[in-house]
């Protein structure tokens, strides 16, 4: 049964760049896409972007867009969101989540299972 | 963008009794809703797909329903297990959408 582990909190000074990994063990990624989910301090969950390693292919939430990305190394079983010009907006636990992307309409299905989360902490 | 309305956004309910959850869509999002659990420090865990479909493991308490744009998450007989966060989430086409969120907490 695959599980998704992340990798540990972090502290970024505003304006800098953080990069969060999201590894498969116990399983590998196969067909599935792996997705990004923030959650804001004391607020509801708010959906990155998600890839899909098999067709090569990013979305990103037009909120995040622009100053996210989003890649994945099949060799590894590892995915990793990087977020540039961070802001104190930006503190929050970030989730991975697996999905399946249908690449014919370009949607996603629900997310299972996901990770343990990443706290991000963003402070001068 | 679609917008998923929860309802309400507190639910006071004694243990072994009946939670009733809802989620509107702002426009049709088919069958493709979810619903998850959540705990203090925890991630989130998928009870529901597919609007009705449980998860694996999910005890049969749990179920989901829908009509048109509106969905419910019901839980038959809240055990002490049950009182968290509870979030539906839409992903009819990849501007995923999540609602803001019930808690169910203890009477």
């Amino acid at each position: 049964q695959v599980q998704l582990v992340q990798s540990g909190a972090e502290v970024r000074k505003p304006g800098s760049s953080v990069k969060i990994s999201c590894k498969a063990s116990g399983g590998t990624f196969s067909s599935h896409a792996i997705t990004w989910v923030r959650q804001a301090p004391g607020q509801g969950l708010d959906w990155v972007g998600g890839i899909s390693p098999v067709f090569d292919t990013a979305n990103y939430a037009a909120k995040f867009q622009g100053r996210v990305t989003l890649t994945a190394d099949e060799s590894t079983n590892t995915a990793y969101m990087e977020l540039s010009s961070l802001r104190s907006e930006d503190t929050a636990v970030y989730y991975c989540a697996r999905s399946t992307y249908y690449y014919g309409s370009g949607s996603y299905s629900w997310f299972d299972p996901w990770g343990q989360g990443t706290l991000v902490t963003v402070s001068s | 963008e679609k917008v998923m309305t929860q309802s309400p956004a507190t639910l006071s309910v004694s243990p072994g009794e009946r939670a009733t959850l809802s989620c509107r869509a702002s426009q049709s999002v088919g069958s493709n809703l979810a619903w998850y659990q959540q705990k203090p420090g925890q991630a989130p865990r998928l009870l529901i797909y597919d609007a009705s479909t449980r998860a694996t493991g999910i005890p049969d308490r749990f179920s989901g329903s829908m009509s048109g744009t509106e969905f419910t998450l019901t839980i038959s007989s809240l055990q002490s297990d049950d009182f968290a966060l509870y979030y539906c989430h839409q992903y009819n086409d990849w501007h995923l959408t999540f609602g803001g969120g019930t808690k169910v907490e203890i009477k």
